[in-house]
């Protein structure tokens, strides 16, 4: 049963567009939303995140949009570089008692073209 | 500040050996999780402390999997006996203990890359 889906296993850009990954998930009870980057041989790292009472957050280059009707959020990267190529999961926060569960996308490998 | 360590990077081992994962988290960070990681897959979580104390270890295969976290800092992630479908990356990561919105962001190790023949 997978509560957050990634569709799209890759996606190649160019150099200076704009990249837009996307997520969808099936739980409306999740609280929080979080995009992770991850570069090959390293753990992931956390890029931004946005609370389910929100519909947009922006930090620099990035914002994540979120629409709880349609059960989505997307990343955009304006304008994208190429130290942008990674792969981004999505994760949502699962409260379970006291304590939460980061649940988890596949992944999206971004590609950016020179 | 120091990342999260985790050693060793890679390991290869047959089915049947044994194997254990080390990982040191951040300075103060009283979280700590371990994450199996298959290619293709998003992290799975496969328990998680708080301190010295387990919060949640629902999706550790108790049969085979042992994890400990000793005086609340470092934490060894064992195998024992290993099967093929056990190779992947297991990653550590931790996150402060307080509660609000940056207790959610997880800093992660370089993970270990676990082959099983």
């Amino acid at each position: 049963d997978q509560q957050v889906k990634q569709n799209s296993p890759s996606l190649s850009v160019q150099e200076g567009r704009i990249s837009i990954l996307n997520c969808d998930y099936t739980n409306s009870m999740f609280d929080y939303f979080l995009w992770y980057k991850k570069y090959p041989a390293e753990g992931p790292t956390f890029l931004i995140s946005i609370s389910s009472i929100k519909d947009k957050n922006e930090d620099g280059r990035f914002t994540v949009f979120l629409n709880k009707s349609a059960k989505h959020l997307s990343l955009h990267i304006v304008p994208s570089q190429p130290g942008d190529s990674a792969v981004y999961f999505c994760a949502a926060i699962k409260f379970m008692d006291s304590n939460y569960q980061l649940i988890w996308g596949a992944g999206t490998k971004l590609i950016i073209k020179p | 500040e120091a990342g999260v360590a985790q050693s060793p990077r890679y390991k290869i081992i047959e089915k049947r050996q044994s194997v254990a994962f080390w990982c040191n988290p951040i300075s103060g960070h009283a979280t700590l999780y371990w994450y199996q990681q298959i290619l293709g897959q998003g992290p799975k979580l496969l328990i998680q402390f708080q301190n010295n104390g387990v919060v949640d270890d629902s999706q550790l295969p108790k049969d085979r999997f042992s994890a400990e976290r000793l005086k609340g800092v470092d934490s060894t992630l064992k195998i024992q006996p290993a099967k093929l479908e056990d190779s992947a990356v297991y990653l550590c990561a931790s996150s402060r203990a307080t509660w609000g919105r940056r207790a959610y962001e997880q800093y992660f190790g370089p993970g270990t890359r676990l082959t099983v023949t």
